[in-house]
């Protein structure tokens, strides 16, 4: 079956930086992307991978193995707007047809 | 301002009475879906359209009937709405479905049903 999994909760400091993890099981694997959502809020797109390797973009990066099955997030000089949570998405390719598998999301607290 | 609009925001209804959430975009996209995101279970899609008149269900269709008669809209229709549908839903969009483009979100829609 599909299944995406992520830490339900993490805690980290201002300033710092901190590393949300995702691994998945799919089958016609065809991307990953990492969404931000605000309490209340859409979700809205940080990143995609579809090739192994690291993709910077700022204070964010996306790592991506998939003879592993995982991904990460990396956030650094984190600041108390990054608490959000952190959605995980594979883009799979089923049956003729490109379906996006969601995690259940990870709510990141930033404390002083 | 490229955007997907969602109405009504906030929706408080009774068992059974019929309602419609209208979902509009302005970018010309092919895609469409509806989500619908529950705590602890993430976004299920409910129904997605990858063009005009051509709409598919998603994981959780039961209860909700979707239509695309124009490329920029794209209701959701709940027939006989349930205290079960009682969540956050969102319309997203993207150019195709078939390339690595990002889904853009409305900005949702809470939906209580008594």
């Amino acid at each position: 079956g599909q299944n995406i999994d992520q830490p339900t909760e993490m805690t980290a400091t201002e300033g710092a930086i901190v590393q949300i993890n995702c691994t998945y099981q799919t089958s016609g694997f065809n991307g990953l992307f990492w969404y931000q959502q605000h309490a209340g809020e859409a979700p809205t797109f940080l990143s995609y991978n579809v090739l192994d390797g690291l993709e910077e973009k700022g204070r964010f990066s996306s790592f991506l193995s998939r003879s592993k099955g995982y991904s990460y997030l990396l956030l650094k000089e984190l600041q108390m707007k990054d608490s959000a949570s952190y959605l995980c998405a594979v883009r799979a390719n089923m049956d003729s047809n490109y379906q996006l598998i969601w995690g259940a999301g990870t709510k990141l607290i930033i404390k002083p | 301002e490229a955007q997907v609009t969602q109405n009504p925001r906030y929706l408080i209804t009774v068992t059974g009475k019929k309602l419609t959430v209208t979902c509009s975009q302005n970018m010309n996209h092919e895609y469409m879906s509806w989500y619908r995101q529950d705590p602890g279970l993430g976004l299920r899609q409910i129904y997605y359209s990858m063009n005009v008149e051509v709409t598919d269900k998603g994981d959780v269709p039961e209860g909700y009937k979707v239509s695309r008669k124009e490329k920029r809209n794209f209701p959701l229709i709940l027939e006989s709405p349930s205290p079960n549908q009682t969540s956050l839903y969102f319309c997203a969009s993207s150019p195709r479905q078939g390339y690595p483009y990002e889904q853009y979100f409305g900005p949702g829609t809470r939906l209580t049903v008594t």
